[in-house]
């Protein structure tokens, strides 16, 4: 089966660095995905790595490894705009090829 | 100009009645998709079509049916609503055939049903 881990919850203060990690385990992989969800709002589409490394899209940036299976969603520059849950997400390569997304993490920005 | 927009946003309704849920994209996608949220922001599939065919239709209760009129369009109806029923449902949409084409889905602002 599928599965996803990542920390149900960071904290951080403004103006910083904040890495949020997913570990993933799969029977087939095509890449990883990073969502953002506002309470009350919609998920929305952030990144998706499918080769290993680094990719940056302004404050954000999202890696990844695949032969160690982990990720990682890269915030810089904290804004309190950015609190949020973000949700790692991987394809399932089995029968439905459906998009399985990880628990979440509660990033809360403090000032 | 909206890409995925549902309707209703809020339903409030009692356990047993019959509810509708549409959505519709405009973003020209082969693929749509239904997810239920949960109280814990658990988002679990729930059903996809491609082009109007059924792909994906996972252990749902089959007091569930979608219904896909066209591409633009996926709604989905709930017969005899549960208590367990109460979440928040989310249309979203895709272009495959693309590198990370499935991967990167647009998402509707989401309907909360809650049943009393």
């Amino acid at each position: 089966g599928q599965s996803l881990e990542q920390p149900s919850e960071v904290t951080a203060v403004e103006g910083a660095i904040v890495q949020i990690n997913c570990t993933y385990q799969t029977s087939g992989f095509y890449g990883l995905s990073w969502y953002q969800q506002h309470d009350g709002g919609a998920p929305t589409f952030l990144s998706y790595n499918a080769l290993d490394g680094l990719e940056e899209t302004g404050r954000f940036s999202s890696f990844l490894s695949r032969s160690d299976s982990y990720g990682y969603l890269l915030l810089q520059e904290l804004q309190m705009k950015d609190s949020a849950s973000y949700f790692c997400a991987v394809r399932d390569m089995g029968n439905t090829d459906k998009l399985i997304f990880g628990t979440g993490t509660r990033l809360q920005v403090f000032p | 100009d909206t890409a995925v927009s549902q309707t209703p946003k809020y339903l409030v309704t009692q356990m047993g009645n019959d509810k509708s849920i549409k959505c519709e994209q405009n973003l020209g996608h082969d693929t749509m998709y239904w997810y239920k949220q949960d109280s814990k922001k658990f988002l679990k599939i729930m059903f996809s079509y491609n082009n109007k065919e059924l792909i994906i239709n996972e252990t749902v209760p089959n007091r569930f049916s979608p219904k896909s009129p066209d591409k633009a369009h996926l709604n989905l109806h709930i017969n005899s609503l549960e208590l367990g029923d109460s979440a928040v449902y989310f249309c979203a949409s895709s272009q495959g055939g693309l590198a990370g084409g499935e991967e990167t889905q647009y998402f509707g602002p989401g309907t909360r049903l809650l049943v009393l």
